[in-house]
């Protein structure tokens, strides 16, 4: 069964900075690509960021470009999140998801697969 | 403002049929990209309800339907049921590469 368990939320001042991670299990971690969605209290769904687990290359939104960046540790079967400057709008739950397929494409650009969520709050 | 629109909310009766869109444009949905479709129960992290336009996970009841035309997408839920009250968010994905999401659809059961 696949889990995924992020951890690392928490509150913060504005133009601070935290990691996420999300732990992941049940699967072949490097066989597959992993992403980030974040959903603000009371709002909808907004992707963030995805990492492909072909070449790790990555893409962001561009709401986060500049000050965030998504990794992998494939030993540790971990995905990390590395905020930077945060913004009261950064305020959300993040959850940790996976991709189908090793490469984010056409055919595969969903995500079967969602962690519980970790919470972020950016306030003075 | 979502770049898929979505109505924000849709009710029926237990056992009627409703149904909600998700429109996009000629960079997104119009560009063949798929449409897919996950459900929130309150308090819940999203579930992959379906993929592809209109693939089912194993688990997901065939009372749910997934359509695509042109520019738009719908997902069809027959048979209302109480558990069924939840949003829905389409998703798809776009020319620059990136993954969007619909505004989402509260489902009431009245």
């Amino acid at each position: 069964e696949v889990q995924l368990v992020e951890s690392g939320g928490g509150l913060v001042r504005p133009g601070q900075s935290l990691r996420l991670s999300c732990e992941a299990s049940g699967f072949t971690f490097g066989n597959f690509a992993m992403g980030w969605v974040r959903q603000a209290p009371g709002r909808g769904l907004e992707w963030v960021s995805s990492i492909s687990g072909y070449d790790g290359s990555t893409q962001y939104a561009d709401s986060v470009k500049g000050r965030i960046t998504v990794s992998s540790d494939i030993f540790k079967n971990t995905l990390y999140l590395q905020m930077t400057s945060l913004r009261a709008a950064d305020t959300a739950v993040y959850y940790c998801v996976k991709f189908p397929n090793y490469v984010v494409s056409r055919s595969f650009a969903y995500f079967d697969s969602w962690g519980q969520g970790t919470l972020v709050s950016v306030s003075s | 403002q979502s770049v898929l629109t979505q109505p924000p909310s849709v009710s029926g009766a237990p056992g009627q049929r409703v149904t909600i869109s998700c429109t996009g444009s000629n960079s997104n949905i119009g560009a063949g990209y798929d449409v897919h479709w996950y459900q929130q129960l309150p308090q819940r992290a999203p579930k992959l309800l379906m993929y592809g336009d209109n693939s089912r996970p194993s688990g997901v009841p065939d009372r749910f339907s997934g359509s695509k035309s042109g520019t738009s997408a719908s997902l069809a839920i027959t048979g209302l049921q109480a558990e069924d009250e939840a949003d829905y968010y389409c998703q798809s994905y776009d020319v620059t590469l990136n993954v969007l999401f619909g505004g989402g659809t509260k489902v009431t059961v009245l």
